[in-house]
């Protein structure tokens, strides 16, 4: 079985541009969790989705985040405009319903420049 | 709301030797406790989970960790590491029955163990 997986794994950019980043959970998971490791900090929620619905946004930093999850299957976090303070490494992570347990993806490295 | 404290941001340790990460959590209420690691180039997995029950949790490979509440302690602790073992450890709490199936969590800052020859 395939495990969550993140694209891309690593993103430069620079300031001011888009970036879109993609979490495929593994299936059947209808739990998704953004989080985000700034360096030299802890790992932050950032939002839950429960199939295709929004459940908890407030680690969401500010309005140039949007999170979507289309149809309660992959999801995507799109930046714009993003700023230096965006750089750090963004994980997501899904679990199925009721379920303590969280599986993580390897991470997006995401640099702002 | 809860934090999370890792004591330690690093901890070199030889190999054979015993090993404990620290954890401390604040919490107005009950928590649910994790120790997560994060081996190089790869994602964070569990390695254990104290949800009720025995205070006193084991991982499949050596690990185990301790529930104290009134210390607020959630210690990793391995009585002789491996080479295999250096990665990035961290400690996470979440609350139960926080709405839903939100089981959010609250992670500290991390540990790194380097187990050296």
């Amino acid at each position: 079985e395939a495990g969550v997986t993140q694209f891309p794994s690593h993103s430069v950019i620079e300031k001011g541009q888009t970036v879109t980043l993609r979490c495929d959970p593994i299936s059947g998971h209808d739990n998704l969790y953004w989080y985000r490791r700034v360096m030299g900090k802890e790992i932050k929620f950032l939002l839950h989705f429960v199939k295709e619905s929004k459940q908890d946004e407030s680690g969401m930093p500010n309005n140039r985040f949007l999170a979507e999850r289309t149809g309660g299957t992959y999801s995507t976090l799109k930046v714009q405009p993003a700023e230096l303070e965006d750089s750090g490494v963004y994980f997501c992570a899904s679990s199925p319903t009721g379920s303590t347990e969280a599986f993580f993806g390897q991470g997006t490295r995401l640099t702002v420049v | 709301a809860q934090s999370v404290t890792q004591l330690d941001s690093q901890v070199p340790v030889f190999e054979e030797a015993p090993v404990e990460l620290r954890c401390n959590y604040s919490s107005s209420v009950s928590v649910y406790l994790f120790w997560y690691v994060q081996y190089p180039n790869q994602g964070l997995q569990l390695l254990l989970k104290y949800l009720s029950g025995s205070t006193l949790v084991e991982s499949i490979n050596g690990f185990e960790a301790e529930f104290n509440k009134s210390q607020t302690s959630f210690h990793l602790r391995k009585p002789s590491v491996h080479i295999s073992d250096t990665a990035e450890y961290f400690c996470a709490v979440t609350q139960p029955y926080s709405g839903g199936s939100n089981y959010k969590l609250t992670f500290g800052k991390g540990t790194l163990l380097t187990v050296n020859p």
